[in-house]
């Protein structure tokens, strides 16, 4: 069974402040995708990242995909309460799969 | 178009009623996927559909059942609600599978009393 492990489990910052959380599986995926949920609501993707090595920007989020293709991380600059949510990254099993394997997830808060 | 749509929004159970979750999407996807939620333990898959009238199981199938009669929805059953099965369910569709995005409803919020 494929697992993919988010560290930390939370993290309480405050605005202005970098931040960055992992995703970590012992298993290499095909792609990762990490996806944003707000309280209430279902998550949003947020990024698909499917080359070992690759980067993508997405305003003051990086993401990363690890050589490898085991690992992803998301780095925020320079934080702002509108990024408050949970953060889940989602693996694609290698060879294709009808489903996602999720990390359990990274509860970001920023306090103003 | 409304994406994916969930119905109800909430519902209270008492042990052993049973009941439907209706989910809908009209963006012609033919993948859809029922999880559950619940703290700490991230986003769980109970059962998919890789198209109109098949059904799998995934990772935490056992006390639901579902049908995809028709390819814009996917309904979730339990047929006996025990007090485990307390959850915040969700609904998501997908064009293909794997790295195709997954486009989620706004939750079910499940009590069972």
């Amino acid at each position: 069974t494929q697992l993919l492990e988010q560290s930390p489990q939370f993290l309480s910052i405050q605005e202005g402040e970098n931040l960055t959380v992992y995703c970590n599986s012992s298993s290499v995926f095909s792609s990762l995708q990490w996806y944003r949920q707000e309280p209430g609501e279902g998550p949003v993707l947020l990024v698909t990242v499917v080359t070992g090595g690759e980067v993508k920007k997405l305003k003051r989020l990086t993401f990363q995909f690890g050589d490898a293709r085991k690992d992803s991380s998301l780095h925020i600059t320079a934080a702002q309460p509108g990024d408050t949510g949970l953060y889940l990254c989602a693996g694609d099993a290698v060879g294709g799969s009808e489903k996602l394997v999720f990390g359990k997830g990274t509860k970001l808060t920023v306090n103003p | 178009n409304a994406g994916v749509t969930q119905t109800p929004k909430f519902r209270v159970l008492k042990t052993g009623q049973s009941m439907t979750l209706l989910c809908a999407q009209d963006m012609n996807h033919e993948y859809m996927y029922w999880y559950r939620q619940d703290p700490g333990m991230g986003l769980r898959l109970i059962h998919y559909s890789v198209g109109e009238g098949t059904t799998a199981k995934g990772e935490v199938p056992d006390g639901y059942n579902v049908s995809r009669l028709k390819k814009q929805n996917f309904l979730l059953g339990l047929e006996s609600a025990a007090p485990s099965q307390t959850s915040v369910y969700f609904c998501a569709s997908s064009l293909g599978s794997g790295v195709d995005t997954q486009y989620f409803g706004p939750g079910t919020r499940l009590t069972v009393l």
